[in-house]
């Protein structure tokens, strides 16, 4: 069955440090992949997407991915975070027309 | 606001009663997707319509669950005879036609509590 393993279920950081959230899913074929994001308060939004092409992608508030086919890797990153960083990011794949998220992974920022 | 909505936000139920929720989604968007989202996990699929055609069920969506997009826009899910498992919180997103299809934009939400 598809899945979407994150590593870290909890992150701590201060500002203007560097971030690397870890991504691996399991599915041979052809998929399209996602970073979801959630602010507290508010509802699940679109971070950044992968569909082909360049598999380093860049998304909203300075966030990119890496795509890396030969490990099944999809890991987000920001080379410098803000407080309003703050929130719960799900990595996700889709190989047909549903999503399948990983678990989750919450950052926390400390100013 | 022109994004996905969801009512109500919040539902309160004892054990064995039925509820409904019900998803507006965005304006044009054909295909409409239910999920569920329980405390500590990602948001699980459990059914799809593209228009009025239901195109794929979860396991998850048990015989107790029914989910309806009668005339191709807003959708209902029903559960039959609740169950406490049956807390979570109940997603629905929709997607536009063509290539990026699956790009699905999300609704806030319906947090079920069942006592």
């Amino acid at each position: 069955a598809q899945s979407v393993s994150q590593h870290n279920h909890h992150v701590i950081l201060s500002e203007a440090a560097s971030l690397e959230l870890g991504c691996n899913y399991s599915y041979g074929g052809t998929v399209n992949l996602f970073w979801y994001v959630q602010y507290p308060g508010q509802h699940l939004q679109l971070l950044l997407k992968y569909f082909s092409g360049d598999p380093l992608v860049k998304g909203i508030k300075g966030f990119e991915a890496e795509f890396i086919k030969s490990k099944f890797s999809f890991n987000l990153r920001k080379p410098s975070v803000q407080w309003s960083d703050t929130a719960e990011y799900f990595c996700a794949v889709s190989p047909d027309d549903k999503i399948i998220f990983g678990k989750g992974t919450r950052l926390h920022i400390l100013p | 606001d022109t994004g996905v909505s969801q009512n109500p936000r919040h539902k309160i139920t004892k054990r064995g009663q039925n509820v409904t929720f019900r998803c507006d989604p965005i304006s044009e968007h054909n295909r409409l997707y239910w999920y569920r989202q329980t405390l500590g996990q990602g948001p699980e699929f459990l059914t799809y319509f593209q228009n009025e055609a239901q195109l794929e069920k979860s396991r998850l969506l048990s015989d107790r669950f029914s989910a309806e997009r009668p005339k191709g826009s807003f959708s209902t899910l029903e559960i039959q005879r609740t169950e406490q498992g049956d807390s979570a919180m109940y997603l629905c997103a929709s997607s536009p036609p063509g290539y990026s299809y699956n790009e699905q934009f999300f609704g806030p939400g319906t947090r079920l509590t069942v006592l």
